[in-house]
C-alpha cells in the first residue's frame, strides 16, 4: 500500500524556473528519500533527509521535512530541460529492513 | 562499475503461464528488493532479502508470487499462473545493507505483460 500522497501529481514549468513536490506519509519514519525515475524505468537516488533534520541542499535540490505534519518538499531551482522525469518520495519507517514506502509521484515537465 | 541488472528486459506471457525474472546485484550488496510499478498501485514493496533469507516477504500479493536468492547474490521473482493483473513493471534494487540509512540502487526494471 502507498505511504502517502504527494502533489501536484503533474508539473509543467519553463526551463529557469523553479519546482516544488510536495510528499505527506502516514505512519512514523526514520527517513525519507526522493527518487527521480526517467521513461517509466529505473530509479536514481536523489536525496536522504533523516526524521531528526529538518532541511538539506544537494545541488539544486533542497529537501525540508516536517514531521508534525508528516510531510516533505523538494524543490528543483534553476529547472533544466533534463530534470523532466517523474519524482517519487520514499519514505522508511521504524523496521530494520530499508524497505521503502513510496508516495504516488509527480510527474515534472521542464519546457526549454 | 556494474550496476544493478535485470533480465529480461520485457516479457510478454500468455495468461496462466509461469514466468521467471532475474535480478542480478550491486556485487558486495547483501541486502536485495524487489518492487512493483503498475498504473493502479503505484511503486511496491513486494520482498526483502538479507543474505539468501527473506526475513520480510510482507508485499507479496499471492502464494503465486515467490523469490528466491542464491549465494547471496542472483535473486529470482517467479509468478505461478499469471493472471492480467500481474502486468507490471518489476523492480529490483540492492544496497550494502539492509538498514534505514542505506541507499538503494535500482536496476532499469522488466517490463511484464500478460496477454
Amino acid at each position: 500500500s502507498q505511504q502517502g500522497e504527494e502533489d501536484p501529481q503533474a508539473l509543467s514549468i519553463q526551463e529557469g524556473e523553479n519546482a516544488t513536490m510536495n510528499c505527506s506519509y502516514k505512519t512514523s519514519i526514520n527517513n525519507l528519500q526522493w527518487y527521480r525515475q526517467n521513461s517509466g524505468r529505473g530509479l536514481v537516488h536523489l536525496i536522504l533527509i533523516r526524521s531528526n533534520e529538518r532541511e538539506k541542499h544537494s545541488g539544486r535540490l533542497r529537501v525540508t521535512l516536517d514531521t508534525s505534519k508528516k510531510s516533505s518538499s523538494l524543490l528543483i531551482t534553476a529547472s533544466r530541460a533534463a530534470d523532466t522525469a517523474s519524482y517519487f518520495c520514499a519514505t522508511i519507517g521504524s523496521s530494520n529492513t530499508g524497505k521503502l514506502i513510496f508516495g504516488q509521484g509527480t510527474t515534472l515537465q521542464v519546457k526549454p | 562499475g556494474a550496476g544493478v541488472s535485470q533480465s529480461p528486459s520485457n516479457k510478454v506471457t500468455e495468461k496462466g503461464k509461469d514466468v521467471e525474472l532475474r535480478c542480478d546485484p550491486i556485487s558486495g550488496h547483501t541486502a536485495l528488493y524487489w518492487y512493483r510499478q503498475s498504473l493502479g498501485q503505484g511503486l511496491e514493496f513486494l520482498i526483502y532479502f538479507q543474505g539468501n533469507s527473506a526475513p520480510d516477504k510482507s508485499g507479496l500479493p499471492s502464494d503465486r508470487f515467490s523469490a528466491e536468492r542464491t549465494g547471496g547474490s542472483v535473486s529470482t521473482l517467479t509468478i505461478q499462473r499469471t493472471q492480467q493483473e500481474d502486468s507490471a513493471v518489476y523492480l529490483c534494487a540492492s544496497s550494502l545493507v539492509g538498514l534505514a540509512g542505506n541507499e538503494q540502487y535500482f536496476g532499469p526494471g522488466t517490463r511484464l505483460t500478460v496477454t
